[in-house]
């Protein structure tokens, strides 16, 4: 079955720091991956997406590549602002249904002015 | 803004009690809502498809009787959780699909502590 492995946290980092949060997976034929991104108090919120391997996601500074040789989606920000304090969630879907969305654990980023 | 909204954010509750949970839309119909259960350091995992009109459809390894699904309109789902015990105590998020915008909006998610 699917799977999503990703780094655990929490993470906490310096403002301007660089940012790397791992995550790898496990899936059938070719999912399409996400980032999903959650500020307190608030819901879930689509940060970026790749739907193909080599596809490059970007959203608000955040990257991540799809690499089906490493089968990760790494997330990577270059300068992290303290309002990017948040929980992550990678996962991914090997349907076009939300129904098989498969998420990761969460990690934690705390970052500190 | 929010557009879905999910009520409480946090509840504790005495085992044996139950506690419901709602999931509203907010500026679309959602036919389709779906529950997840988080438990602390693992993956979100998904409990359960809430139909509109119709009867929900639960993952493997989930009892439908004592996660109550109801979604009698199109901007609401709810999930009650009868007669709670400890192992219930979980991270509780809702999820609605956007037909018109093809997007998926989550709820803030319910924090349910059962003593």
């Amino acid at each position: 079955g699917n799977s999503v492995t990703q780094m655990e946290g929490p993470v906490t980092l310096s403002e301007e720091a660089f940012l790397t949060i791992n995550c790898t997976y496990t899936a059938t034929g070719y999912p399409s991956l996400f980032w999903y991104v959650q500020y307190p108090g608030e819901g879930l919120q689509l940060l970026l997406k790749a739907t193909k391997a080599d596809d490059k996601g970007s959203n608000k500074g955040f990257e991540a590549t799809y690499r089906k040789e490493t089968t990760s989606f790494h997330l990577e920000k270059g300068s992290v602002q303290v309002s990017d304090s948040a929980v992550y969630f990678c996962a991914l879907t090997s349907s076009g249904s939300a129904r098989q969305l498969t998420f990761g654990s969460g990690t934690q980023l705390t970052v500190l002015p | 803004g929010a557009v879905v909204s999910q009520h409480p954010s946090r509840v504790i509750c005495k085992s044996g009690t139950s506690v419901k949970i709602e999931c509203r839309s907010l500026d679309f119909q959602a036919t389709t809502m779906f529950w997840y259960r988080q438990f602390p350091k693992q993956s979100l995992m998904l409990m359960a498809t809430s139909n509109e009109g119709s009867k929900a459809t639960y993952e493997q390894g989930v009892e439908k009787d004592k996660f109550l699904i109801n979604h009698a309109s199109l901007t609401l789902s709810t999930l009650t959780v009868t007669s709670a015990h400890p192992e219930d105590s979980s991270f509780y998020i809702c999820s609605a699909r956007d037909m018109q915008r093809e997007k998926l909006f989550f709820g803030s998610g319910t924090q349910l502590s059962v003593l």
